[in-house]
């Protein structure tokens, strides 16, 4: 039992290149998340999942898309990278309506230059 | 808008000593609060929690205290520990709400 994973741990882009961030989580939950953490200003969502098939805008989604691939899968995708998108990006993942605790993966730390 | 706030961004503690962690919300919506703990080049891990229809709840070290009146809850360790150094953040949602609000974080240092 993983939990939630991500891939890649490390990333270093180019202004303008793209990237998709994976995520996978084996708890069977419902809902998952993408977050990025920035010095001083703690865990700002991203965008969200309550179910497969559905995705939702959270407080920081201009630049980022996403995909809820199945219920196990969401990724996290940068069209066109910029250095304002450096960061450190967790996905979570938790059992839904009810369930409050999230689960969080160990992040992946990205660069953009 | 700031609706979870960590107004202390760092916390030194003696080890064996007491280590107290603030957090005030705004948003009177919110039913619901966890604390989560990060250390470095890790994702962070769910600490504990209180609904709004208490004013404590405890586990083991951890006692979480809220405050509705005052939008305020508090995060008490003791004792403190060498491996309780970590950055603490607080979460609010509404009941039912999975969606959570987090607060800057505190880095919390305990002194050998």
């Amino acid at each position: 039992n993983a939990g939630v994973t991500q891939t890649p741990k490390f990333q270093v882009l180019k202004t303008g290149q793209s990237m998709t961030l994976q995520c996978a989580q084996d708890m069977n939950h419902n809902s998952m998340y993408w977050y990025r953490q920035d010095p001083g200003m703690g865990l700002r969502l991203i965008y969200y999942s309550a179910s497969e098939g559905t995705t939702d805008k959270g407080e920081v989604p201009n630049g980022y898309n996403v995909s809820r691939l199945n219920k196990r899968e969401f990724s996290l995708r940068l069209e066109s990278a910029a250095p304002s998108q450096t960061s450190v990006y967790f996905c979570a993942s938790n059992g839904g309506p009810g369930a409050n605790e999230q689960f969080f993966g160990p992040g992946t730390r990205l660069t953009v230059l | 808008d700031q609706q979870v706030k960590q107004n202390s961004p760092s916390l030194s503690v003696q080890e064996g000593r007491i280590s107290i962690l603030n957090c005030d919300y705004t948003n009177s919506m919110f039913d619901y609060f966890l604390w989560y703990k990060k250390y470095p080049a890790e994702g962070p891990t769910f600490l504990i929690s209180i609904s709004s229809i208490k004013d404590k709840n405890e586990d083991g070290r951890f006692t979480v205290f809220l405050n509705k009146s005052a939008k305020h809850l508090s995060l008490h360790i003791v004792p403190s520990q060498p491996g309780d150094s970590a950055v603490y953040f607080c979460a609010g949602a509404p009941f039912g709400n999975e969606k959570l609000t987090f607060g800057t974080g505190t880095r919390l240092t305990i002194i050998p």
